[in-house]
């Protein structure tokens, strides 16, 4: 149980273009989404949690109208990474919770590279 | 001054050797402690989940946490290649938030 998967695994894009990325519980509802970046060697950084139905609360420093998260169903979140440039390429990776308990799940990541 | 601290290692081990990892932290608040294991271009893993003080054990696996000396440790004994990976300690408070250390890369020799 506890399946988060992510779509796709791997991304390459023009600078200037966005990139949607795709995050899904398989087997539970998912109250609760979080998008992480993770450089390499680096450890996972919070970049914003969304609740379903409501907006996402951006960390500190994380660009919002960059970063666009949407959480409209129990099952499903996506990060759109808009006008998308270098510095921008990194692993993103997703988790979710329930409403049950607040352990977070981990999706397998999505690399982006941005050219 | 960093939350939580994890030495990036990279640490080598012999196979069956045990491997011992840990974590400081510096905010008496967390209450929820995690150990993750992360193989490359994957996501975390959830491996160890612990609340209160003290040893939890999990097949090869055990986790300690020391709330008094803010401290916590991963034990993997017999080692094996496939354990080669990153462990990422993590740990929150009442609520979603995790705060996570550095990572420390594991490698195996077989």
């Amino acid at each position: 149980g506890a399946v988060v998967s992510q779509h796709p695994s791997w991304v390459i894009c023009k600078s200037g273009t966005s990139v949607k990325i795709e995050c899904r519980s398989l087997d539970f509802q998912a109250t609760t989404m979080f998008w992480y970046r993770q450089f390499p060697k680096q450890s996972l950084m919070l970049m914003a949690t969304s609740n379903e139905g409501s907006k996402a609360t951006y960390e500190q420093g994380v660009e919002k109208d960059k970063f666009l998260i949407n959480h409209a169903s129990l099952t499903l979140s996506t990060l759109t990474v808009t006008s998308a440039h270098p510095e921008d390429s990194s692993f993103y990776i997703c988790s979710a919770s329930s409403a049950r308990a607040y352990e977070q799940y981990f999706g397998p990541g999505t690399r982006l590279t941005v050219t | 001054q960093k939350e939580v601290e994890q030495d990036p290692g990279p640490l080598s081990v012999p196979e069956g050797a045990i491997v011992s990892l840990n974590c400081t932290y510096s905010n008496s608040a967390f209450q929820y402690f995690m150990w993750y294991r992360q193989y490359s271009r994957k996501g975390p893993e959830l491996l160890m989940y612990t609340y209160s003080s003290g040893n939890k054990e999990d097949g090869r696996f055990t986790a300690q946490v020391d709330k008094s000396s803010k401290y916590i440790s991963l034990f993997i004994r017999d080692s094996q290649p496939s354990d080669s990976a990153t462990y990422l300690c993590a740990m929150r408070r009442g609520d979603y938030k995790l705060s996570f250390g550095a990572g420390t890369t594991v490698t195996v020799r077989a």
